[in-house]
């Protein structure tokens, strides 16, 4: 992997449905990982920052796994609601060793339609 | 409610011309960003700031210009040189440059040629 991938590009799911989506990123020389929600028309809003491999985090029905070691991470959401609507970004950031010159690559994202 | 404005919400800009985005926050944040959307491709980075007077050019810098004359405002210009400037423009910021600071975004700009 180059560069930032998610996939699917897109989604539909029945609502009360759970769904996962995953974002794959160069293993090496990794820093953090950031995901967003990104709802039509609104501003894109942080959900998590995670940097440790096998770490979890949790907000709500939403949840995210990350693994380091083979590049990837997972959101997971649980019982699909119509507000879950959204494209979901995913970014990574690489470790570097010029303070400053540290940058997120940001995927395509992963548009979510929620079926009432 | 502390937040980031991004205006206008729409703008076109003829050909040969200069055309101003303009981005405020009142989070207190240090750093600044602005980043550009293409269908079908990520968000990706133009200039950022670390602090007031300073600013580093980022991945597709060319034709355009910035500047961080106070903390709160991070204008972008997209000049004349920038020979495809069409595109959905965010701003952002974070408490700090290093990565592991969620961003705060503004709601864009989409800029149109006529």
């Amino acid at each position: 992997i180059l560069n930032v991938e998610q996939s699917p590009q897109s989604l539909h799911v029945q609502e009360g449905d759970s769904t996962n989506f995953t974002c794959s990123f160069p293993s090496s020389n990794f820093y953090a990982l950031h995901w967003y929600r990104w709802e039509t028309a609104k501003s894109p809003e942080a959900l998590f920052v995670m940097t440790l491999n096998g770490d979890e985090k949790k907000k709500g029905r939403i949840s995210a796994t990350l693994n380091t070691k083979e590049g990837y991470s997972y959101l997971y959401i649980k019982g699909s609601q119509p507000e879950d609507s959204a494209t979901y970004l995913c970014a990574r950031l690489r470790l570097s060793y010029n303070f400053g010159n540290e940058k997120l690559t940001f995927g395509t994202g992963t548009r979510l339609t929620i079926i009432p | 409610d502390g937040g980031i404005t991004q205006s206008p919400k729409y703008l076109f800009r003829k050909e040969g011309q200069n055309v101003t985005l303009s981005c405020e926050q009142n989070l207190n944040h240090d750093a600044m960003y602005w980043y550009r959307q293409d269908p079908g491709q990520g968000l990706r980075l133009i200039y950022y700031s670390q602090i007031v007077n300073d600013f580093q050019k980022g991945d597709i810098a060319e034709g355009y210009s910035v500047s961080r004359e106070k903390k709160e405002s991070f204008p972008l210009t997209v000049t004349s040189a920038q020979k495809n400037p069409t595109a959905f423009y965010l701003c952002a910021s974070s408490t700090s440059l290093g990565g592991t600071e969620k961003l705060f975004f503004g709601s864009g700009t989409q800029l149109s040629v006529l």
